[in-house]
């Protein structure tokens, strides 16, 4: 089984409609993350967590919330989602003991019409 | 500058060649590089970290230079596989406000490799 597994892994919304992303781990790893890769743009990272308590907004937050629910979940909410937020969304975990080291889930494609 | 720059390619290789890539960061605080493989529509994915001294893992060799921030990946003997997107990351953000570990991804270098 994957280590860090995330649903749906397609996903076809409408304009203003609320979706979720979610993310599991079985690394036991305090830290995770969530990106969006759009062509030509590389990775951009939306929101990060440390631990159950702590959330943070990383480079692109606006128009994203995030929901730590456990050590091993992770999820990524659009409120109301547009078409500029049609991307690839990959989510992943990283650990004190691993360095820097980050491990990435499969991905999620979606796409807002 | 942007913090952290690769040429985008794409790298048309012949079989059994050698190729090179390399990546610039901005940012001289930095303390932890690293090369990532991403295959198409397909996670990214730790290739091997990046050390002071170069560090050669099989066919594969990277090597810093801090003096001139750049951070290089050479291939030897490539392989039909080894056709993807090498991400250039690093760690220390400029702005205190970055991500968590500070990673940045460069926007990879896509190399094919034509039998």
């Amino acid at each position: 089984d994957a280590d860090v597994t995330q649903t749906p892994r397609n996903r076809i919304t409408k304009t203003g409609k609320r979706i979720m992303l979610e993310c599991s781990q079985t690394k036991g790893h305090d830290r995770m993350y969530w990106y969006r890769q759009d062509p030509g743009l590389g990775l951009r990272l939306i929101y990060y967590s440390f631990d159950v308590k702590d959330i943070n907004k990383g480079e692109i937050s606006d128009g994203y919330s995030v929901s730590r629910q456990a050590q091993a979940k992770f999820s990524l909410s659009l409120e109301s989602a547009i078409p500029n937020q049609t991307a690839l969304y990959f989510c992943a975990t990283s650990d004190e003991r691993t360095g820097f080291e980050q491990y990435f889930g499969p991905g999620t494609r979606l796409t807002v019409t | 500058r942007k913090e952290v720059e690769q040429d985008p390619g794409p790298f048309n290789v012949p079989e059994g060649a050698t190729v090179a890539f390399n990546c610039t960061y901005s940012n001289s605080a930095s303390q932890s590089f690293f090369w990532y493989r991403q295959d198409c529509r397909k996670e990214p994915k730790l290739l091997m970290s990046v050390y002071s001294s170069g560090n050669e893992d099989g066919r594969f060799t990277a090597q810093l230079n801090r003096a001139s921030q750049y951070i290089s990946l050479l291939i030897r003997d490539s392989k039909l596989s080894d056709s993807a997107t090498y991400l250039c990351v690093v760690n220390g953000r400029s702005d205190s406000g970055g991500g968590a570990d500070g990673l940045t991804f460069g926007k990879g270098t896509h190399l094919i490799i034509q039998p």
